[in-house]
C-alpha cells in the first residue's frame, strides 16, 4: 500500500462544477503540499499546510491531522483548471508524493 | 527571475551512453533536488543537496551521480544509461531543505534511453 493515496485517479467535470480531490496518508507528517502539474509538464506549488485550511482564489485546501486526510477543492471550475493535482507529505527528512489526480474540465 | 531552469528539455540516448542533466536556480536557495517521474508512480527523489558542498542519496540513486557545482547549479549524471532510466527528470530547489519550505520545480527533462 502506498504511503500517500489520492482519489479519484481521474476526474472529469463540466465548467462551473465544484471539484474535490482527496489525499490520505499513512505516515507521520510535519506538513502537506498540494502541487499542480500542467499538461505541458511544469509543476507548480499550490499550498503547503500543516493544519486547518488555506484559500487562494478558487482553490481551498484543508487538512485533518487526526484523520490523516487532506482535500483540495476547486470552486466554479474552469477548463484552465485541467491538470494533474499532486499531494505530497513531508515525513521526517523526505517528501513522499502521491501518484496524482488527473482533472479534465470541459466547457 | 528565471526560477529553476533545466537543460536539455528532451534527450534520446542509446544504452550505455552517458550524459549530464543541468539545473540552475537564481533564487539564492540553499537546497536542490533531483526527482524522476514515471507513469503510474509518484515523483521519486534521486539525490539532493541540502547546502552547497553537500550531496545525499534519495530513494532511487543507483545509476546516477550528482555534483553541486556552486550554490546555483546542481547537475545529474548518467554514466551508462539504461532503458530503465527512461523517465522525466525534475530539478527543484528551496530555501531550507525538505522540511518546512515550498519547493520550486524546473520544467523537466524528458529522457528516452533506447
Amino acid at each position: 500500500k502506498n504511503e500517500v493515496e489520492q482519489s479519484p485517479q481521474n476526474l472529469t467535470a463540466q465548467e462551473g462544477e465544484f471539484i474535490t480531490i482527496n489525499c490520505s496518508y499513512s505516515v507521520g507528517i510535519s506538513a502537506l503540499h498540494w502541487l499542480q502539474q500542467h499538461p505541458g509538464g511544469g509543476i507548480v506549488s499550490l499550498f503547503m499546510l500543516s493544519s486547518g485550511k488555506k484559500k487562494h482564489g478558487r482553490l481551498i485546501a484543508t487538512i485533518n491531522i487526526q484523520e490523516k486526510h487532506s482535500s483540495l477543492h476547486i470552486t466554479a471550475s474552469h477548463p484552465r483548471d485541467s491538470a494533474v493535482y499532486i499531494c505530497a507529505v513531508y515525513n521526517t527528512d523526505k517528501l513522499i508524493f502521491g501518484t496524482g489526480t488527473r482533472l479534465q474540465v470541459f466547457p | 527571475n528565471a526560477g529553476v531552469t533545466q537543460t536539455p528539455k528532451f534527450q534520446v540516448l542509446k544504452t550505455g551512453q552517458s550524459m549530464t542533466l543541468q539545473c540552475a536556480q537564481d533564487m539564492n536557495h540553499n537546497s536542490m533536488y533531483w526527482y524522476r517521474q514515471d507513469p503510474g508512480m509518484g515523483l521519486r527523489l534521486i539525490y539532493y543537496s541540502a547546502s552547497e558542498g553537500t550531496t545525499d542519496k534519495g530513494e532511487v540513486p543507483n545509476g546516477y551521480n550528482v555534483s553541486r557545482l556552486n550554490k546555483r547549479e546542481f547537475s545529474l549524471r548518467l554514466e551508462s544509461a539504461a532503458p530503465s532510466q527512461t523517465s522525466v527528470y525534475f530539478c527543484a530547489s528551496n530555501r531550507q531543505g525538505i522540511i518546512s519550505d515550498t519547493q520550486y520545480f524546473g520544467p523537466g527533462t524528458r529522457l528516452t534511453v533506447l
